[in-house]
């Protein structure tokens, strides 16, 4: 069975700090994806990155960044110079293999909260 | 370009009353939908999803319900709602692909209190 965990339900910052969310999941397929979607206070998920199990290279948009370790199990978020508008409840997710349709296994979310 | 919508946004209703929760897609044709449902402090859970009109598939026993009557309509119900049913429902939909991986796009949710 697939599993996603995310330690830290909640997460207080200072505006222009740097902060990272953890996530660390579980899955017996070889075969995998793992995405970061953000919940604003709106309520709608909105798709930030898709990795898949095969490519461990660590990506950098903006001021937001991945770093997926294979090793451990980890799909941590880093945002860097935190900004008010940040505050949003982020969910790690894990897909499974099968053709057809998208069925992920979410975290339970860490809600980030910046304080300006 | 693609979007979803889904209605109410709010409900309250109380034990035993029935329940429809509606969600429809536009500007794409034969998506995958899902229902999610997100309670307090457990995360999203995936509770129906469907490839194709009339085709459903539950994830998780319970009081719950969905139908898809046409390809980008996508209906939750219930018969009788449980306390246990209280939360914020999300609908979804992604592209069909030969592999798996891709993106949900989620609608703005429907908060349901039962009381």
């Amino acid at each position: 069975a697939q599993k996603v965990t995310q330690a830290q339900t909640e997460i207080s910052v200072v505006e222009k700090e740097d902060v990272t969310l953890d996530c660390v999941y579980e899955t017996r397929d070889t075969t995998y994806y793992l995405f970061w979607y953000k919940q604003p206070p709106s309520g709608e998920l909105v798709f930030l990155i898709r990795r898949n199990s095969f490519d461990e290279q660590n990506e950098i948009s903006g001021r937001y960044s991945w770093n997926f370790q294979k090793s451990t199990s980890s799909f941590n978020f880093t945002i860097t110079a935190s900004q008010v508008v940040d505050s949003a409840v982020y969910f790690c997710a894990l897909s499974e293999p099968y053709f057809g349709n998208e069925k992920l296994t979410f975290g339970t979310g860490t809600r980030l909260t910046i304080i300006p | 370009s693609q979007t979803i919508h889904q209605w109410p946004a709010t409900l309250v209703q109380p034990v035993g009353s029935p329940l429809s929760l509606e969600c429809t897609v536009e500007g794409t044709s034969n998506p995958n939908l899902y229902w999610y449902r997100q309670a307090a402090g457990r995360g999203l859970q995936l509770l129906f999803y469907s490839v194709g009109i009339g085709q459903i598939s539950s994830e998780v026993p319970q009081n719950l319900s969905a139908s898809r009557p046409q390809d980008r309509q996508f209906i939750l119900s219930s018969k009788k709602l449980l306390l246990s049913d209280s939360g914020f429902y999300l609908c979804a939909w992604s592209v069909k692909r030969q592999g798996a991986g891709g993106e949900l796009f989620f609608g703005e949710g429907s908060r349901l209190t039962v009381l």
